[in-house]
C-alpha cells in the first residue's frame, strides 16, 4: 500500500503567488516525522521543511509552512510569494520510528511537478 | 565542504558489465542509504546501513551489493548490468532520529546500453 500519497502530479502557479501541494500519508506509528524535499531540474534534492507528529505547531522556514492536520493525516506544503526559482518536483517523505521496518525509514511519495509562471 | 558526496556523476557502460558508484559523508551521520530514481522520478530505497547492519529492500536484486569500509562510506556495486538498471542513483545519510532530514548527495546517472 502506497504511504505517502501526492495527488498532483503537475501544478502550475503564477509568480507572487501562493501554492499548496498536497500530501497524505498513511502511518499507524504514533512517533512520525514528515519532511518535504525540492528537486530542481539540475537533480539534487534539496531539505526543505519538517513536522514531527507531535509538534503543535505548523512548521515554517522562511516562505516554506507545512499545514499538518494530524487526524486527517495531510502535510500540505505551502509557499508563499511564489518565484520562478521554485519551478522543480516538490517531495513529500515520511520517516517512521521503527528504524528497521525496513522500507519503512524513509519513504518518499511520488512527487509534484511545480511550474511558475511569469 | 561537500557533506555527501558519490562519484561519478555519470556513469555510461553496456550491458553485463560490472561497475561501481562511490559515496562518502562527512557529517557524522550513523545511518547511509542508497535511493534509485526511475526516469518518473520515483525514488525507491535499495538499502540503509547502521552501524554495520545492513538492511536491505528485498525487491532489489542481488546484483546490487553496498560495501561499507568504514561508517563515512557506502560504496554501490552493481554487476551484470541491465538495461533496466538505467537510473539516477542517490547516496543519503541521516542521523537515526526522528527529525534528523536525509542528506543526499548530487546523483549518479547510470544509463546502459
Amino acid at each position: 500500500a502506497q504511504k505517502i500519497t501526492q495527488t498532483q502530479p503537475g501544478m502550475f502557479v503564477q509568480e507572487k503567488e501562493a501554492v499548496t501541494l498536497d500530501c497524505t500519508y498513511d502511518t499507524s506509528d504514533p512517533s512520525y516525522g514528515l519532511f518535504w524535499y525540492k528537486q530542481p531540474s539540475s537533480g539534487e534534492m534539496i531539505f526543505l521543511i519538517y513536522q514531527g507528529s507531535y509538534d503543535q505547531q505548523n512548521a515554517t522556514e522562511g516562505r516554506y509552512s507545512l499545514n499538518f492536520q494530524k487526524a486527517r493525516k495531510s502535510a500540505n506544503l505551502v509557499i508563499s510569494a511564489s518565484q520562478l526559482g521554485d519551478s522543480a518536483m516538490y517531495f513529500c517523505a515520511m520517516r517512521e520510528l521503527t528504524p528497521y521496518n525496513y522500507g519503512q525509514n524513509f519513504v518518499f511519495g511520488p512527487g509534484t511537478r511545480l511550474s511558475v509562471l511569469p | 565542504d561537500t557533506a555527501v558526496s558519490q562519484t561519478p556523476k555519470y556513469l555510461v557502460t553496456q550491458m553485463g558489465n560490472d561497475k561501481s558508484i562511490k559515496c562518502e559523508q562527512n557529517l557524522g551521520h550513523d545511518t547511509m542509504y542508497w535511493y534509485k530514481q526511475d526516469s518518473k522520478k520515483f525514488l525507491k530505497i535499495m538499502f540503509s546501513y547502521n552501524n554495520k547492519e545492513l538492511i536491505i529492500n528485498e525487491t532489489v536484486p542481488n546484483r546490487f551489493s553496498p560495501k561499507s569500509p568504514d561508517k563515512a562510506h557506502l560504496n554501490l556495486h552493481i554487476n551484470s548490468l541491465e538495461l533496466g538498471d538505467s537510473a539516477v542513483y542517490f547516496c543519503a545519510s541521516s542521523q537515526e532520529d526522528l527529525g534528523s532530514p536525509l542528506h543526499f548527495g548530487n546523483g549518479t546517472r547510470l544509463t546502459v546500453t
